[in-house]
């Protein structure tokens, strides 16, 4: 079955530097969410998407932006990169319809490591 | 707002023992409840949710969960861990409606042994 695919799986940039992260929900998915995990720290949420609008908002840097895409994939714009930014950045999608409601289903994460 | 503890950081379980890794939870209305599990390095991997229904839910390589709705806990249980379950667990909350968002507790540390 197809599953949330992000991109890239890792990438490495200079302080102040951009970085933008992809993420492809699974098809038929209306609602994409953006999560940040540092070193050894729980999931961050930071921003949420329905149906191509921003849905809910949390803990996002206004360094960076995020935004939905007609086909329902989602961009994650980074700027003016810091060492914090350093970390694991999962992208979720969900639906409220078909057998499994509720649930969120994670992509495998994008790794970024700022120098 | 929402919100979910994970009281132990680390629970050491010798194989073969059952395992509890425990969670409570705080939501306004009525709670999603999930747990995930991660490996090092890897993606979260979903284990098991509670929705509606049955109170004991039943997921993925044996483990199951309790929801309690007066404790507002959602414990995860293992009949007879194994060294392979080692890894960090996520307890997650999410409140009942379209995208609402997904609250993760701080994880727990399993370390089964030998």
């Amino acid at each position: 079955a197809a599953g949330v695919i992000q991109s890239p799986r890792h990438l490495i940039k200079e302080k102040r530097e951009t970085a933008t992260l992809k993420c492809y929900p699974i098809p038929r998915h209306d609602t994409v969410y953006w999560y940040q995990q540092g070193p050894g720290q729980d999931p961050q949420f930071l921003i949420s998407f329905y149906e191509k609008m921003q849905s809910d908002k949390g803990s996002i840097p206004d360094r960076f932006s995020a935004q939905q895409f007609s086909d329902y994939h989602s961009e994650l714009n980074m700027s003016s990169l810091e060492l914090g930014d350093s970390a694991l950045y999962f992208c979720a999608s969900s639906s409220p319809f078909g057998g499994r409601p509720g649930e969120l289903f994670f992509g495998e994460g994008s790794r970024l490591t700022v120098l | 707002a929402q919100s979910v503890a994970q009281p132990e950081d680390q629970v050491n379980v010798a194989e073969g023992n059952p395992l509890t890794v425990k969670c409570t939870y705080s939501v306004s209305g009525n709670p999603y409840l999930f747990w995930y599990v991660q490996y090092p390095n890897r993606g979260l991997q979903f284990l098991l949710k509670y929705i509606t229904g049955d109170n004991l839910v039943k997921g993925s390589y044996g483990f199951e969960a309790e929801f309690n709705k007066s404790q507002t806990s959602f414990h995860l249980k293992k009949p007879s861990a194994l060294v392979s379950d080692s890894a960090l667990y996520f307890c997650a909350v999410r409140e009942m409606g379209t995208a609402s968002k997904l609250t993760f507790g701080t994880g727990t540390r399993l370390q089964v042994t030998l």
